[in-house]
């Protein structure tokens, strides 16, 4: 059973920093990992999408990397600012037809 | 272009009641997900619908049942309401074959009185 978890749960930082999201998965047969960004009680906006055959996607000031053999990704959020505020959710498609998700990390950047 | 269209937007029901949520895809898009969000925890998957069948389901009761439309639209019906129901209700809408990933909407805020 395919399981997600986002490592840390809860995150804050001041503005200009660069900061790391981790998100390990446990069955590494996956088709795609895509990285999603959360605002309070809105829906999900896609970031960041990695076939299991490529290594890193990038746009703009964000990076994200796929080791599918030992299950991680990371994404990479370059020079943070206020606006990066919210909740970064990495979700996995294995085939079939469902993609689980991990529970999140919050990001806060203070001003 | 317009993307996924969820309604409505918010909704508060009664213990008990039956709802009814809305979700048009996006152009081009063929496979409609349903996903339920609890405060504070990642979006749980409830079904799948791809020519207007249900292909695969998470694990709710059957108080959760769905339908999709010729035009690749869906509704997500809830009965029996409980007060654990309360949630946000995504859904997601991909191209069926496709591996280029999910578009969501909004969602439908629920809240269970």
């Amino acid at each position: 059973k395919q399981e997600v978890t986002q490592i840390p749960a809860a995150l804050s930082v001041p503005e200009g920093e660069n900061l790391v999201l981790n998100c390990s998965f446990t069955d590494s047969a996956i088709y795609n990992l895509q990285w999603f960004r959360q605002d309070p009680g809105k829906g999900l906006t896609s970031l960041l999408l990695i076939q299991s055959s490529q290594r890193e996607q990038t746009s703009g000031r964000l990076n994200a990397s796929l080791d599918k053999s030992s299950g991680r990704s990371t994404l990479y959020i370059a020079a943070s600012q206020p606006g990066d505020s919210a909740t970064y959710l990495c979700a996995v498609y294995t085939g079939g037809f469902k993609t689980i998700f991990g529970a999140g990390t919050r990001l806060f950047v203070k001003a | 272009d317009a993307g996924v269209t969820q309604s409505p937007t918010h909704l508060i029901k009664t213990r008990g009641q039956q709802v009814t949520l809305r979700c048009s895809p996006k152009s081009g898009h063929d496979t409609v997900s349903w996903y339920q969000q609890a405060l504070g925890q990642g979006p749980q998957f409830i079904f799948q619908y791809y020519e207007e069948e249900e292909r695969q389901r998470g694990n709710f009761p059957d108080r959760f049942s769905g339908h999709q439309f010729p035009n690749y639209s869906s509704e997500l019906n809830v009965n029996a309401l409980l007060l654990g129901d309360s949630a946000l209700y995504l859904c997601a809408s991909s191209a069926r074959g496709s591996n280029y990933g999910y578009t969501f909407g909004s969602g439908t805020r629920l809240t269970v009185v």
